[in-house]
């Protein structure tokens, strides 16, 4: 498809285990963005991905969290040792040098 | 320090009517662009419009549009003629810098359309 994609749609989990979440980018957009929205707020900053610069982590909330950008394109993000305040949509979004951003679906993650 | 602000939580609007939803920022960056976007309750996140900073005129798409007050720092989003399914959370964004530049969003404005 044309847009950014993400998987899975919805993910449940136990608390303690890890889970990884995928997003495919537009194709031909450079910049990648992971957010965290919890039910009824706006977006939270996670991590930010600039075409070959290092990646702006300065938004992930703790260690558990880390995402890589593999060959520019698809990127996943993985939490390690799953909280319950974990819970929330995952969203990612792509965007050329210049303009606007571009939202997949969102990932839904419910930690038990 | 909060770089993009919307005043308003929440408003209603009567179908037909036009609404005003506020957004302000702060940047030193002479070269910036600015973004509204829309989620309705099934949660994705639409892109409506977009301002340059050097853009003399102000934006239009459509039913909306966008009142950029450079020196006010000011950049509203106006929508015509409301409709149901205009009912959402509007989202401002910033995002500084010619290129690469991160977003900043803020905090939201909840709309209702009633009929």
């Amino acid at each position: 498809g044309a847009g950014v994609s993400q998987s899975p749609s919805n993910k449940v989990t136990e608390k303690g285990k890890d889970v990884e979440l995928r997003c495919d980018p537009i194709s031909g957009h450079t910049a990648l963005y992971w957010y965290r929205q919890s039910l009824g707020q706006g977006l939270e900053f996670l991590i930010y991905f600039q075409g070959n610069s290092a990646p702006d982590k300065s938004g992930l909330p703790s260690d558990r969290f880390s995402a890589e950008r593999t060959g520019g394109s698809v990127s996943t993000l993985t939490i390690q040792r799953t909280q319950q305040e974990d819970s929330a949509v995952y969203l990612c979004a792509s965007s050329p040098r210049t303009g606007a951003q571009f939202f997949g679906p969102g990932t839904r993650l419910t930690v038990l | 320090a909060q770089k993009i602000t919307q005043t308003q939580p929440g408003m209603f609007v009567q179908e037909k009517e036009a609404v005003t939803l506020d957004c302000t920022y702060d940047t030193s960056d002479p070269s910036y662009g600015l973004f509204w976007y829309k989620q309705p309750s099934s949660g994705e996140m639409i892109f409506l419009i977009y301002q340059g900073s050097y853009d003399q005129q102000n934006a239009t798409e459509g039913r909306y549009s966008l009142n950029f007050q450079k020196a006010r720092k000011s950049a509203n989003l106006v929508i015509s003629a409301s409709q149901l399914g205009d009912s959402a959370m509007y989202f401002c964004a910033m995002r500084e810098g010619d290129s690469w530049g991160k977003f900043q969003f803020g905090a939201g404005t909840q709309v209702v359309v009633t009929p």
